[in-house]
């Protein structure tokens, strides 16, 4: 049982450069979120979805795009990689209408700098 | 718009004593729930308990225990008996019920000393 997987779990890139954060769940849950965090300021919602084709706006969801094609996976992309992009970007899921005793599922994040 | 508030960015703690992380949340929203997540160094987000706005009753796990007081809107975290193994940095995380967002607290961290 993976989980949630996310894919790649490091990745350097220059600025100006695009690129897409894969998450993965086989859990078949329905909601999933990205989450940048920083040091000192705790995880802040990027993006997410309630749903296979939905996406909604999170907190800082500026110079990123996301998209929900399938049930199972979550993309995160950016289009023109800027060095304030430089974080640590987790995927979560979790199930609908059961947040009770369902908590959301992490990944293990992604480690990205941008030079 | 929802805002979760832990005030302390770092704590020490003896072994077997307990501790309390403070959470406040302001959200307009009648329902919703409450979650206490762990980061150890090793990265990982571990869930630790959950309280719903409609809860009756604190939420007890183990350990762990939520002090839900809902008319302050706080939902601080009681660890008992620590152990070195809890030292990590905790996060403190509302999920809003009318469109599913859920948002986190800048984290505190709580250091275990033997």
């Amino acid at each position: 049982n993976a989980g949630v997987t996310q894919t790649p779990k490091f990745r350097v890139l220059k600025t100006g450069q695009s690129m897409t954060l894969l998450c993965a769940q086989d859990m078949n849950h329905e909601y999933m979120y990205w989450y940048r965090q920083d040091p000192g300021m705790g995880l802040r919602l990027i993006h997410y979805s309630v749903g296979e084709g939905t996406t909604a706006k999170g907190e800082v969801p500026d110079g990123y795009n996301v998209s929900r094609l399938k049930k199972q996976n979550f993309l995160l992309g950016l289009e023109s990689a800027a060095p304030s992009q430089t974080s640590v970007y987790f995927c979560a899921s979790s199930y609908l209408q059961d947040y009770s005793n369902q908590p959301q599922h992490f990944g293990d994040g992604t480690r990205l700098s941008i030079l | 718009a929802q805002k979760i508030t832990q005030t302390q960015p770092g704590m020490f703690v003896q072994e077997k004593e307990a501790v309390t992380l403070d959470c406040t949340y302001d959200t307009s929203d009648p329902s919703y729930g409450l979650f206490w997540y762990k980061q150890p160094s090793s990265g990982e987000m571990i869930f630790l308990i959950y309280q719903g706005s409609y809860d009756q009753q604190n939420a007890t796990e183990g350990r762990y225990s939520l002090n839900f007081q809902k008319a302050r809107k706080s939902a601080n975290l009681v660890i008992s008996a620590s152990q070195l193994g809890d030292s990590a940095m905790y996060f403190c995380a509302m999920l809003r019920s009318n469109d599913y967002k859920l948002s986190f607290g800048a984290g505190t961290t709580v250091t275990v000393r033997a």
